[in-house]
């Protein structure tokens, strides 16, 4: 079955440069979620969208920005980085079941490592 | 095998009934486990830590089985605002979190 898919992988950049992170949901799902997780840090919960608009926000910084386009797929961009954002980047698609439930599942990550 | 499975559900609970549902996780060196609620589309909220001689919350209680690597979940007098996706985070050594896919829960009137 397909999964969430997040691109790169892998990602090395130096301070003050930009970076576009990649997420496509699985087929169906209607909404995107980041999440930012750093070394010796729990997960946080960045933004969300749903049917494109913007559903949540976490703590997400100016820095960064973040949308979700006509196909479902959504990009984070991150501008002006700095050695903080050395993290690891992972998405979650759902599929809203109703009753105020989604099906919900993890993509893979994506570790952005800055210099 | 993944190192944090929860069964997905949909668990559909009748108003007022008990639903409970586990979570396992393979790194037997894992310390800390949390419980989190996520409604649709919005941010996780962090339900309860789970420690190893269980604890309560109101209607809520988290246990902790090391033998087995599993923390389990049970809701008790379910509510309809009960209707969530409920994710179990298990953490190993310092900063490694690891979040499950959730357990949907659906409680119908």
């Amino acid at each position: 079955a397909a999964g969430v898919i997040q691109s790169p992988r892998h990602l090395i950049k130096e301070k003050r440069e930009t970076a576009t992170l990649k997420c496509y949901p699985i087929p169906r799902h209607d909404t995107v979620y980041w999440y930012q997780q750093g070394p010796g840090q729990d997960p946080q919960f960045l933004i969300s969208f749903y049917e494109k608009m913007q559903s949540d926000k976490g703590s997400i910084p100016d820095r960064f920005s973040a949308q979700q386009f006509s196909d479902y797929h959504s990009e984070l961009n991150m501008s002006s980085l700095e050695l903080g954002d050395s993290a690891l980047y992972f998405c979650a698609s759902s599929l809203d079941l109703g009753q105020g439930v989604c099906e919900q599942f993890f993509g893979p990550g994506t570790r952005l490592t800055v210099l | 095998r993944k190192e944090v499975e929860q069964d997905p559900g949909p668990f559909n609970v009748p108003e007022g009934a008990t639903v409970a549902f586990n979570c396992t996780y393979s790194n037997s060196a894992s310390q800390s486990f949390f419980w989190y609620r996520q409604d649709c589309r919005k941010e996780p909220k962090l339900l309860m830590s789970v420690y190893s001689s269980g604890n309560e919350d109101g209607r809520f209680t988290a246990q902790l089985n090391r033998a087995s690597q599993y923390i389990s979940l049970l809701i008790r007098d379910s509510k309809l605002s009960d209707s969530a996706t409920y994710l179990c985070v298990v953490s190993w050594g310092w900063g490694k979190f690891q979040f499950g896919a959730g357990t949907q829960v659906v409680v119908t009137p």
